[in-house]
C-alpha cells in the first residue's frame, strides 16, 4: 500500500523560504519509472501542479514558478523535498504530494496535504 | 503550457440525475486526460485515467470519454456522495495542468 505524507511549517513570513517534505512508503524512488509531484491549492481555488522529480533525478517545474522552486529527493529516507523561495501571501495554500510513474502518468495516491499560511 | 478549460464551473443537480462535465484542452492531448473528485477538506481522488479507464474501486456510474481536445465525465445516476468538485488534468506534457474545477451541488 502506497502512502504519502506532507510535513512542514504551518506559517511562514513574507520573503521567507518554505521547505516542505513528502515522506512516502510502499514504493521506492530508486525504482525505474517512479515519480513524485507537488501540487498546491489556494483556499477555494483550483489545483496547481508545481514540480516533479523522477527516479533518475530528472526534475520538472511549473513555468510560472520555476525560478522559485527546487525539488530534491533522499532515496534512503523515502523523502522528496520542495523548497519555494520569496514566499508571498498569494502562496497561501494546501500543498500536496502525489505519486505517478512514467507508465501510469496520473496522480494516485495523494498525501493528505498540509496548509501553509503566509503572513507577517 | 497546455490550458485546460472545464464547463460548467458549477452545476446544480438532483439525486438520480445524469450529469456531464466537459473538459477542453488548448491542443491535442490524445487520451492523456485524467479526472479527479475532491470533497471539502480532502485530497483529490483519482476517478478516471487515460480518458476512459475507471480507477479500481470507483463506482461504474462514473465514465469518461473523448480524445484529442474534447473530453467528458459522466455520472449516470447521481448519488448523495457524488456532490463534490471535479477536476480534469492533462498528462500529455510537462508542466502538467488542471482545469479550473466543476463544483457539483445539490439542487
Amino acid at each position: 500500500q502506497v502512502t504519502l505524507r506532507e510535513s512542514g511549517p504551518a506559517l511562514v513570513k513574507p520573503t521567507q523560504t518554505l521547505t516542505l517534505t513528502c515522506t512516502f512508503s510502499g514504493f521506492s524512488l530508486s525504482t525505474s519509472g517512479m515519480c513524485v509531484s507537488w501540487i498546491r491549492q489556494p483556499p477555494g481555488k483550483a489545483l496547481e501542479w508545481l514540480a516533479r522529480i523522477d527516479w533518475d533525478d530528472d526534475k520538472y517545474y511549473s513555468t510560472s514558478l520555476k525560478t522559485r522552486l527546487t525539488i530534491s529527493k533522499d532515496t534512503s529516507k523515502n523523502q522528496v523535498v520542495l523548497t519555494m523561495t520569496n514566499m508571498d501571501p498569494v502562496d497561501t495554500a494546501t500543498y500536496y504530494c502525489a505519486q505517478s510513474s512514467q507508465l501510469e502518468v496520473w496522480f494516485d495516491p495523494w498525501g493528505q496535504g498540509t496548509l501553509v499560511t503566509v503572513s507577517s | 503550457d497546455i490550458q485546460m478549460t472545464q464547463s460548467p464551473s458549477s452545476l446544480s443537480a438532483s439525486v438520480g440525475d445524469r450529469v456531464t462535465i466537459t473538459c477542453r484542452a488548448s491542443q491535442s492531448i490524445s487520451s492523456y486526460l485524467n479526472w479527479y473528485q475532491q470533497k471539502p477538506g480532502k485530497a483529490p481522488k483519482l476517478l478516471i485515467y487515460a480518458a476512459s479507464s475507471l480507477q479500481s474501486g470507483v463506482p461504474s456510474r462514473f465514465s469518461g470519454s473523448g480524445s484529442g481536445t474534447d473530453f467528458t465525465l459522466t455520472i449516470s445516476s447521481l448519488q448523495p456522495e457524488d456532490f463534490a468538485t471535479y477536476y480534469c488534468q492533462q498528462s500529455y506534457s510537462t508542466p502538467r495542468t488542471f482545469g479550473q474545477g466543476t463544483r457539483l451541488e445539490i439542487k
